[in-house]
């Protein structure tokens, strides 16, 4: 079982602030991170798949970064806007199987 | 959005007795999984198929059992269900294993 941990549990920003938050793993045997963006009565939708170390991906406002010598990941979201408002979720998989293991996410809300 | 149909939607169901969740596709995807989401937990992997009668477990498949007889279809069955397996069933499903995966609208199981 591979402990990923992600920080903050939860998060409030008003509408224009940067924010960002962490995606801890296992750095040994590291394979892949994935992040999702989840909204409440949505399921699960992907932003990243991030593979190698350095990596940096960006998609409009949000960006990631991947440090897999140290197992973390950071997500960035540029002058957050109220539909920013979601569940992130970072998941981790490891090359030693095809499991999956999911943080328990950072909850963020943009106040208007 | 990718073509993702979990039935049903909804069940409630006694404890004892058998349940079957099925999730379809229609995007011709090699990897399909399926999740429980619960507070506190976050995702948790149950099953997960790579193919067509390949099937692995996951991090909580201790009460659960899949089958993927072709392509589109992957079911979960619940041979005896108990109160602990009240949750959100999600299915997911990914091109290859570096890829994102795409996520059903969940099912949500109730056993009384």
């Amino acid at each position: 079982i591979l402990n990923v941990e992600q920080s903050p549990q939860s998060l409030h920003v008003q509408e224009g602030d940067s924010t960002n938050f962490t995606c801890s793993f296992p750095s040994s045997n590291f394979y892949a991170l994935h992040w999702y963006r989840w909204e409440t009565a949505k399921s699960p939708e992907a932003l990243f798949v991030m593979t190698l170390n350095g990596d940096e991906k960006k998609k409009g406002r949000i960006s990631a970064t991947l440090n897999t010598k140290e197992g973390y990941s950071y997500l960035y979201i540029k002058g957050s806007q109220p539909e920013d408002s979601a569940t992130y979720l970072c998941a981790s998989r490891s090359n030693t199987g095809n499991q999956f293991y999911f943080g328990t996410g950072t909850s963020l809300t943009v106040i208007p | 959005d990718a073509g993702i149909t979990q039935s049903p939607r909804h069940k409630v169901t006694e404890t004892g007795t058998p349940v079957t969740l099925r999730c379809h596709q229609t995007e011709n995807h090699r990897y399909m999984y399926w999740y429980r989401q619960d507070p506190g937990h976050g995702l948790r992997l149950i099953h997960y198929s790579y193919g067509v009668k390949d099937t692995d477990k996951g991090e909580v498949s201790d009460g659960y059992s899949v089958s993927r007889s072709k392509t589109e279809d992957f079911l979960l069955t619940l041979e005896s269900a108990t109160s602990s397996q009240t949750s959100v069933y999600f299915c997911a499903i990914s091109e290859a294993d570096n890829q994102p995966q795409h996520f059903g609208d969940g099912t949500r199981l109730s056993i009384l």
